[in-house]
């Protein structure tokens, strides 16, 4: 069965940066679209990004554009989110998910148990 | 971007009795792209149904979905201890991807 784990979260001052990783097992990780999804305190789900299996496309929200990327390394099973200039309103459990599609994000079979990142001066 | 717009916000039923969430959508949703996720606290959430009515793996088939177009529900025929939880629908036709504001079904 497929098993994401992140890490990387933490606490970070506005401004500042923060480089999220996800390493997956249980399946083969080239095969899929991975995407990140994150749930501010007391709220909904938001999708973030998402990233082809080959690692040719991604995707962004228009929330994160031109301060995220999203990258994988496919030798490695793992799935990364670099983060700049984080704002306060990126708070957040960020979790790691394991697309149904291959080209571009669709459902999402699986899940990370997510990391918390806080941006609080 | 496509909103979808979940109802009611909470509903507080008894284990036993048959639960009905709505979703709704600002426009319509591509080829039935509509899936349905469970959370419970401190958890990630579950994937339960796919193309709008398609279980996932493992699914107990007491969790239903139907809809088309602008208008899908989730159907929980028989209430279990363990389906009290938050259920959010995704849209997965149209670029961004989006959420429900999600449904709290609690125990009454």
């Amino acid at each position: 069965e497929a098993q994401l784990l992140e890490s990387g979260g933490g606490l970070v001052q506005p401004g500042g940066s923060l480089r999220l990783s996800c390493a997956a097992s249980g399946f083969t990780f080239s095969s899929n679209a991975m995407s990140w999804v994150r749930q501010a305190p007391g709220k909904g789900l938001e999708w973030v990004s998402a990233i082809s299996g080959s690692g040719s496309s991604t995707y962004y929200a228009d929330s994160v554009k031109g301060r995220f990327t999203i990258s994988r390394a496919n030798s490695k099973n793992t799935l990364y989110l670099q983060m700049n200039s984080l704002r306060a309103e990126d708070t957040a459990v960020y979790y790691c998910a394991k697309d149904s599609g291959y080209v571009r994000a669709e459902y999402f079979q699986h899940w990370g148990q997510g990391t918390l990142v806080t941006v609080s001066s | 971007e496509i909103v979808l717009t979940q109802s009611p916000g909470t509903l507080s039923l008894s284990p036993g009795e048959r639960a009905t969430l709505s979703c709704r959508a600002s426009q319509s949703v591509s080829s039935s792209y509509l899936a349905w996720y469970q959370q419970k606290p401190g958890q990630a959430p579950r994937l339960l149904i796919y193309g709008a009515s398609s279980r996932a793996t493992d699914i107990p088939d007491r969790f239903s979905g139907s809809g088309s177009g602008t208008d899908f529900t989730l159907t929980i025929s028989r209430l279990e201890p363990e389906d009290f939880a938050v259920y959010y629908c995704q849209q997965y036709g149209t670029s961004p991807l989006t959420f429900g504001g999600g449904t709290k079904v609690e125990s009454k």
